[in-house]
């Protein structure tokens, strides 16, 4: 059974905070992405990985950085956490066909 | 520049009816199409796919239509049952395997008992 892992379902910083988001893969996959979901946006991305050391930036990804150091591994950075960034976080893998997303993390920024 | 639309944010159908669900793209380069389904405090679980050579893809209740030339594909769940009460994304990718998914904005689906 296929697994992503993401590893906080809650967080909770304060603004100015450098937060790290985790998640990991089973699957072998090359590739990974990171999304944020808020209420009527949808899931919009963040950044992708195709490979170990390679991102691409996303959509949204002013705020943001990410690493991948192993293939199984993309880590999400919020530099300096600010409000806005309060969102639902969503990390993916895929190789063919349909993604395969982690539980999600809620952050929230106070 | 919204690539992949969901024009109705909700939609409210009788269990056991048919639930129909919309979406519209803008780039013609998109030639793989999925359906998720989320619910609140969770990841999106893949329902069903399509790629562009077809025009229809079938799976149990759920089936996804496309039509390219009107860059509109549906999902239709037939019949629905209290359990698919959830949020529904559309999304769309280059190709079958190694890209991004351009996702909607979502439907949230309500099935009244």
């Amino acid at each position: 059974d296929v697994k992503v892992t993401q590893s906080s379902r809650y967080l909770v910083k304060r603004t100015g905070e450098k937060v790290f988001l985790e998640c990991v893969q089973d699957m072998d996959h090359e590739n990974m992405f990171w999304y944020r979901q808020d209420p009527g946006l949808g899931l919009r991305l963040i950044y992708f990985s195709y490979d170990v050391k390679m991102k691409e930036k996303g959509d949204i990804p002013e705020g943001y950085s990410v690493s991948r150091e192993k293939k199984e591994r993309f880590s999400l950075i919020l530099e300096s956490a600010s409000t806005n960034q309060t969102s639902m976080y969503l990390c993916a893998s895929r190789r063919e066909g349909g993604a395969f997303f982690g539980q999600g993390t809620r952050l929230t920024v106070v | 520049d919204q690539q992949v639309k969901q024009n109705s944010p909700s939609l409210s159908v009788q269990e056991g009816r048919i639930s129909i669900l919309n979406c519209d793209y803008t780039n013609s380069m998109f030639d793989y199409f999925l359906w998720y389904k989320k619910y609140p405090a969770e990841g999106p679980t893949f329902l069903i796919s399509i790629s562009s050579i077809k025009d229809k893809n079938e799976d149990g209740r759920f089936t996804v239509f496309l039509n390219k030339s009107a860059k509109h594909l549906s999902l239709h769940i037939v019949p629905s049952q209290p359990g698919d009460s959830a949020v529904y994304f559309c999304a769309a990718s280059l190709r079958f395997g190694n890209e991004k998914l351009t996702f909607g904005t979502g439907t949230r689906l309500t099935i009244i008992p």
